[in-house]
Order: structure tokens, then sequence, then C-alpha cells
């Protein structure tokens, strides 16, 4: 069974400038999640899907980020602009459903300078 | 709300000896999960164990064996018999059993150094 797959692996930007992730979970799994994990820190959550569906995206900054899952398979996350701040590692996981166990994939190191 | 602590930033263990690693949580509710995750340094979160809050009886994985105190809020990780490979940041999780999303709420990691 392959896991979540995620690209690019390392991503180097300006301040101001835009970025974007992609994630493809594990197939047949309906919950998507979206993490940011900064160094030296537990990862939290920045939005949870079901199928195409927004659950949970409390804690995404939604003057900056977007995320969006429109066939309820795939998955990107975007940044626009970016600041020093988001500097950290995305990750993202799926799950076949939200009660069941996560599984996570390699993540995105995003450095902003 | 809830929280995870892990008071541990950092553990070593010599190679083939037991090392265990804290975790505390805080909860108004009674029925959720726990999770240990393992996350080498290639960033891949690997999930170790996971302890339903209603079984009374410690999980058990391999090497990997849980101490969960309910009424303490405590669920610590042994690792027994330690392999270089068990070298890696281990992250507590919860999880609620009941609340619409079941997020994940992690703490903010123990570094496992294991000595040759």
């Amino acid at each position: 069974e392959a896991g979540v797959a995620q690209s690019p692996r390392y991503k180097i930007i300006e301040k101001r400038q835009s970025v974007a992730f992609w994630c493809n979970p594990i197939s047949g799994h309906a919950t998507l999640y979206w993490y940011q994990q900064i160094l030296g820190q537990g990862p939290k959550l920045l939005i949870q899907f079901q199928n195409n569906g927004v659950v949970d995206d409390s804690q995404l900054p939604k003057d900056r980020f977007s995320a969006e899952r429109l066939k309820g398979v795939d998955s990107t996350l975007k940044i626009q602009p970016a600041k020093l701040e988001d500097s950290a590692v995305y990750l993202c996981a799926s799950s076949f459903s939200p009660r069941d166990t996560q599984y996570f994939g390699p993540g995105t190191r995003l450095t902003v300078l | 709300a809830q929280t995870v602590t892990q008071s541990q930033p950092e553990m070593s263990v010599q190679e083939a000896e037991t090392v265990t690693l804290s975790c505390t949580y805080d909860t108004s509710e009674s029925d959720y999960y726990l999770f240990w995750y393992k996350q080498p340094p290639s960033r891949q979160m690997i999930l170790v164990i996971r302890q339903e809050a209603y079984k009374q009886q410690n999980a058990t994985e391999n090497r990997f064996s849980v101490n969960f105190q309910k009424a303490a809020k405590s669920f610590s990780l042994k690792i027994s018999d330690s392999q270089l490979g068990d070298a890696a940041m281990y992250f507590c999780a919860y999880r609620s059993a009941s609340s619409g999303t079941y997020k994940y709420i992690f703490g903010t990691g123990t570094r496992l150094k294991v000595l040759a």
C-alpha cells in the first residue's frame, strides 16, 4: 500500500513570495490533514478535510494561507505572501475516517529568507 | 482545552538498555485516545503505539509498551532493548473520541539518543 505522498520535499523562497505544497493521501482515505511543525515543536493542525469539505480550519491563518481538496483526493496548501515565521515543515496526513489512525507523509521543509 | 506536556526535551539510553519517556495530559473528557509517534531524522512520523482510555490494560507493541495512569493523566512510553534505530523524536498525542473533528493535540516531543 502506497503511503502519503508530498511534494516538494524542500522549498526555499524569499519573504512575500508565494508557495504551494501538494499532498496525495493513501487511497481510500477520506480524511486529510495539514499540519505545521516549527522546529522544536510538535505538529499543529492547520486544516482538516473530510472528503472535499473543510471540517476544521480554526488554526489556519486565513489572511495568507489557503487549502483546497477539490475532488476529495489530492490537496494543495498555499501561502501567499510568505513571512519569515512560516519557515517550518508542513506535514500532510490522512486517515480512513476521523476516528481512524492518521498516517503521515514525509513533509515539506519550507525556508523563508 | 486539552493539553499535552512532554517535560523531557532530550533523553539518552545505552544500546540494549531500557528507557522511559514521560507524557502528561490534561482533559475533562472521559473517552479519548493517546498515541506515541516516532519521527526519525527523515521526518516521516510513524505510529508507535496507541491506547484507548477506556481500556485498563496497557498497550504493548513488541519492545514498546506504555504505562497508562488515567487518574494521574500520565502516559509514558517504555522502550526495552533499545536499538540504534530507535533514535528519533518521540511525540505524545491526544485525540478526543467524542468530538466531531477528533483533532490530534501533540506534545513538544522528546529527542531520544541511543548510544552505542
